[in-house]
């Protein structure tokens, strides 16, 4: 059981938008920057935030990440088909001394 | 173009051992910490290790659940990152996959299949 809560999925029609939470605690998001990661079926997870609210380059600005307190959010705006993917948040965790991984939400594009 | 390509992974029987490669190419391997995450089948991201730079003493931190039983080592003269697991259990079955950094993941690698079972 991840101590980074999200909802296990999430839907909306294409151009909707969406909003994936990520809850934690003090010794984890309240302290630490945000990653969100992105996983597309049978391929390995991709960066798609860092520290909170950056994007790498070559990910689209429909893709946003935000922090307040403990927890977290990633909004995907004008939802597109390809965007049908698991999306994980994760932090450091300085009770753990190591990365922390929420459980992951499925994103599903209706 | 940031590269990692894990290799070693395949079927293996309860209480053997298997190591794991991470080979890197299109950074400075030695500037950077190195971390393995693995992920059971259906299942979600799980932390195995982390193992930092030289000039942090190339300190190793583990999982509880991998902690005695799991190694992890660099070798900068070669750009690659290993990790060795030992007394192998059914639940360590899934896709290893190795990271870029300790606490800023970026690039992560495409993955190797682990399955532990007689």
């Amino acid at each position: 059981q991840s101590v980074l809560t999200q909802p296990p999925s999430a839907s909306g029609t294409p151009g909707q938008r969406v909003t994936i939470s990520c809850s934690g605690s003090s010794s984890n998001i309240g302290s630490n920057s945000v990653y969100w990661y992105q996983q597309l079926p049978g391929t390995a997870p991709k960066l798609l935030v860092y520290s909170n609210n950056q994007r790498p380059s070559g990910v689209p600005d429909r893709f946003s990440g935000s922090k307040s307190g403990t927890s977290a959010s990633l909004a995907i705006s004008g939802l597109r088909s390809e965007d049908e993917a698991d999306y994980y948040c994760a932090t450091w965790d300085d009770s753990l001394s190591g990365p922390l991984f929420g459980g992951g939400t499925k994103v599903t594009v209706l | 173009e940031v590269q990692l390509v894990e290799s070693g992974g395949g079927l293996v029987q309860p209480g053997r051992s298997l190591r794991l490669s991470c080979t890197t190419s299109g950074f400075t391997f030695g500037e950077y910490p190195m971390t393995w995450v693995r992920q059971a089948p259906g299942k979600g991201l799980e932390w195995v290790g982390s193992i930092r730079t030289k000039p942090y003493g190339e300190t190793i931190e583990y999982a509880a659940s991998v902690k005695g039983r799991f190694t992890i080592s660099r070798d900068d003269s070669k750009n690659i990152a290993y990790l060795q697991m030992n007394s192998l259990k059914t639940e360590d079955t899934a896709v290893y996959y190795c990271l870029r950094g300790r606490k800023n993941l970026d690039y992560w690698g495409q993955g190797t299949l682990v399955t532990v079972s007689s």
